[in-house]
Order: C-alpha cells, then structure tokens, then sequence
C-alpha cells in the first residue's frame, strides 16, 4: 500500500528564519509525483510546489523548495525568510499517473512567530 | 473568475436523512474528486472521475456515492448520513494529468447528529 508519512504534527518559526518539513512516503511505482499543499486558517488548499519522481533536481517556487530523496522516499520542504502569512496547515500528497488516486498525509500546522 | 463552488458551506443535519453535496467547477476540468478532512488523519480521497459517466473509489468510499453526469459537476451523495461522517468535505478538479495543480473548493462543514 501505498503511504504518506508526516511525522512533525506541529512546527514553529520565528519570522524571516527557515524552517523544514519533513515528508517520507513509501511506494512501490517509478512514475510518480509528489506535492506540497497549504492550508491557512482560511481552509483553502492551495499548491504550495510539486516534484516529478524522473527528475533529479529539486523543485523551487520563490522561497520555497524541496529536498527530495528518491532513494530514501523523502521529501521535505524548506521555507526560506518565513514570513506570517505563512502560517497554515502543509500537507504532503503522493500521486501516480497510472491511478489518478492522491494520497495525502496528516499534515504538519506551521506557525510563523513575529 | 476560476472556481470550484461547493453548497452549502455549512449542514448540520440527523442521522438517516439522505443529503448531497454539490461541486461544481467552470475550468473545463476533466478530472474531479472528494476528499474528507479529519483532526489527525489529513485529507483521504472518498471517490474521484475522470470524465463524464467515469468514477472510482478513492481511500474511503464507504457510505457515499457520486455521480458524473456532466463535467462540470460532481455531487457527493450520502444516502443514510452517520456520526462517523462528521468531517469537513472538498471537492477538487484538475485537467487530465496527475502533475497538474488540483483547485479546491471552499470546503463543506458537515455535521450528523
């Protein structure tokens, strides 16, 4: 079976500093793709960045990117100059092209500290 | 403007009473789903389509239905609400390509005494 493992429930970060979530997921495919999600309190998900599992380099989107691990199955996301608004939920998701299912994990809830 | 609409936002509502949900999305969008959210347990996908007339289950389809009949919409149906349903909904879509951005709604309160 296929799983997305969040194990950080809860993170904080002091505003401009840099903070790491962390995503390992367990699958038997080659082909997939993995996704990070924000949630903020206004519960509207959102696609924060996403990584193809054939390309080696690591996904960036401003002041976010990933380090993703193929053979360790990790994949975790780094938020650089956080800042307030980057308070929510982040959710890991898994997703391969052969089932169209997405899995997503139990989310980690960032809070940004002025 | 490019949405996904959920109604209603907010039921509560006693076990038994049949009720939908209803998703509607004006991109054009091939691919739709359903996701449940629970304290602890994230997001799981209930059911999700393809096109029209195409559906399959997701992670926990038990005790919902859906249906696909045009492409824009995609109601949750639950035929005989429980408790254990309680939970917050989003419906999604996306075009036709697993690495394509999902747009979700604004989410479904829903609430089964």
């Amino acid at each position: 079976a296929q799983t997305v493992t969040q194990s950080q429930p809860e993170m904080s970060v002091q505003e401009a500093e840099t903070v790491t979530l962390s995503c390992t997921y367990d699958t038997s495919e080659s082909n997939y793709y993995l996704f990070w999600y924000k949630q903020p309190p206004s519960r509207q998900m959102i696609l924060v960045i996403r990584q193809e599992a054939y390309k080696q380099q690591n996904a960036t989107e401003n002041r976010f990117s990933v380090n993703f691990q193929k053979a360790a199955k990790s994949f975790s996301l780094k938020i650089s100059d956080s800042q307030l608004g980057d308070t929510a939920m982040y959710f890991c998701a898994f997703s391969t092209s052969g089932t169209y299912k997405y899995i997503f994990g139990t989310g980690t809830r960032l809070k940004v500290l002025a | 403007e490019a949405q996904v609409t959920q109604n209603p936002r907010y039921l509560i509502t006693v076990t038994g009473k049949k009720l939908t949900v209803t998703c509607s999305q004006n991109m054009n969008h091939e691919y739709m789903s359903w996701y449940r959210q629970d304290p602890g347990l994230g997001l799981r996908q209930i059911y999700y389509s393809m096109n029209v007339e195409v559906t399959d289950k997701g992670d926990v389809p038990e005790g919902y239905k859906v249906s696909r009949k045009e492409k824009r919409n995609f109601p949750l149906i639950l035929e005989s609400p429980s408790p254990n349903q309680t939970s917050l909904y989003f419906c999604a879509s996306s075009k036709l390509r697993v690495q394509d951005t999902q747009y979700f709604g604004p989410g479904t309160r829903l609430t089964v005494l």
